[in-house]
């Protein structure tokens, strides 16, 4: 199985900052990863996939880069909505793996 | 507009079954391959059974966690896909999602969850 390694687990954070979060995988995956938003109570939001495509409607303060084994989800300008858990996921082969989970939290 | 609507979560004691279903509108169902994923309390989420479209012959594939213990299936003319648990442990107490592969590497539609509770 292939393993995603997801830090920091934890990140405090203001509005207006700039956040990345990185996603190291146990093996190539190509560019099959994708990037999750999740609030309490809510299901999960797909974000970006393809390492760096922006799903439709999701605001371009969220871009994505990598390859390989290694990838990065940034957050320009963080704003109040955004504080939740990012989940990264590889889609290369099964089973589809999830990364640990990072945690947003307002300084 | 795209929907996914679970059902059929709930409290089971361990060792026994619960059976989830989702309803699916406004997409062609046989032409996406559909997933289950949990959420653990306090935990992340995980993958547990994926059903391949139709081009794939509905091909079933399991999480190690679950597998011979969980059996998803679908129905196409029903536009529904299910998700049957035997043998529950304590360690599926979870929320679970019905989810639609986008078919371009990621996972775009998510039901709002059905939550299974296995407790004596």
């Amino acid at each position: 199985d292939i393993q995603l390694t997801q830090f920091p687990s934890f990140l405090s954070a203001s509005v207006g900052d700039r956040v990345a979060v990185t996603c190291r995988a146990s093996q190539g995956i190509s560019r099959h990863l994708a990037w999750y938003q999740h609030k309490p109570g809510k299901a999960p939001k797909l974000l970006i996939y393809e390492t760096s495509t922006l799903q439709s409607g999701v605001p371009s303060r969220f871009s994505g880069s990598g390859s390989g084994t290694e990838f990065t989800l940034t957050i320009n300008s963080l704003q109040p909505e955004d504080f939740a858990t990012y989940y990264c996921q590889q889609i290369y082969s099964y089973p589809l793996t999830f990364g640990g989970g990072t945690k947003v939290e307002i300084k | 507009e795209v929907q996914l609507v679970e059902s059929g979560g709930g409290l089971v004691q361990p060792g026994g079954s619960l059976r989830l279903s989702c309803v699916v509108s406004g997409f062609t169902f046989s032409d996406h391959h559909m997933d289950w994923v949990r959420q653990a309390p306090g935990k992340g989420l995980e993958c547990v059974a994926r059903s391949l479209n139709r081009g794939k012959s509905y091909t079933a594939e399991y999480a190690a966690s679950v597998k011979g213990r969980f059996i998803i299936s679908r129905d196409d003319s029903r536009n529904s896909l299910f998700l049957q648990m035997n043998s529950l442990k304590t360690e599926d107490t979870a929320v679970y999602y019905c989810v639609r592969d986008s078919m371009m590497y990621s996972f775009d539609y998510w039901g709002q969850g059905a939550p299974v509770f296995v407790s004596s």
